[in-house]
């Protein structure tokens, strides 16, 4: 079956970095998609990885391990909006997205 | 700049109704998805449409329709709400498989 594995939440400190990661299993692989979402929001894209390998962004960066079904969000310099949901989808091989129920990353002060 | 629009952000409607969810999106995308959200799940696609009057069943069609007359609006309908249909609906919309772009949801409760 596909699937779709991440932290249900995090905690982490204003300033600081955090990980979040995610393990996927899918019918065939097109991409890793990255997605924020706000409460009470729509979901806003952030990244996108078909290649192995580290994609920076700013203070985002993103990561691909196409022979391990792994892929994690780095987020440096943690500010206090960065307090979201963060999805994690996988695009299988007729192009669907498979979802993972999103990890709630809670910022401390 | 880039928007998905949907006709309400909060919805209740009885168990029985016919309810109709509209998304209309400005980008000129041939790709249209209808999703809900429930807590501790992931996104769930319902359907979703490659063309103007076209349309694939998605994950959880059960329950559902939907339509596509032009290629800017896809409709959601629910052809008799259920209360196990409460849920945030969000719709999307994208340029071929790249990123999707979501509209701002609606929040349906049926009583």
């Amino acid at each position: 079956g596909q699937n779709i594995d991440q932290p249900t939440e995090m905690t982490a400190t204003e300033g600081a970095i955090v990980q979040i990661n995610c393990t996927y299993q899918t019918s065939g692989f097109n991409g890793l998609f990255w997605y924020q979402q706000h409460a009470g929001e729509a979901p806003t894209f952030l990244s996108y990885n078909v290649l192995d390998g580290l994609e920076e962004k700013g203070r985002f960066s993103s990561f691909l391990s196409r022979s391990k079904g792994y892929s994690y969000l780095l987020l440096k310099e943690l500010q206090m909006k960065d307090s979201a949901s963060y999805l994690c989808a996988s695009m299988d091989s007729n192009y669907q997205l498979i979802w993972g129920a999103g990890t709630k990353l809670i910022i401390k002060p | 700049d880039v928007k998905v629009t949907q006709s309400s952000r909060y919805l209740v409607k009885r168990t029985g109704e016919k309810v109709f969810l509209e998304c209309v999106q400005d980008m000129d995308h041939e790709n249209m998805f209808w999703y809900r959200q429930d807590p501790g799940l992931g996104l769930r696609l319902i359907y979703f449409s490659y063309d103007v009057k076209m349309k694939e069943k998605g994950d959880i069609p059960e329950g559902y329709s939907v339509s596509r007359e032009k290629k800017e609006r896809f409709s959601l309908i629910l052809e008799s709400a259920s209360t196990n249909q409460t849920s945030m609906y969000l719709c999307a919309s994208s340029f071929w498989f790249y990123e999707q772009y979501f509209g701002p949801g609606t929040r349906l409760t049926v009583t």
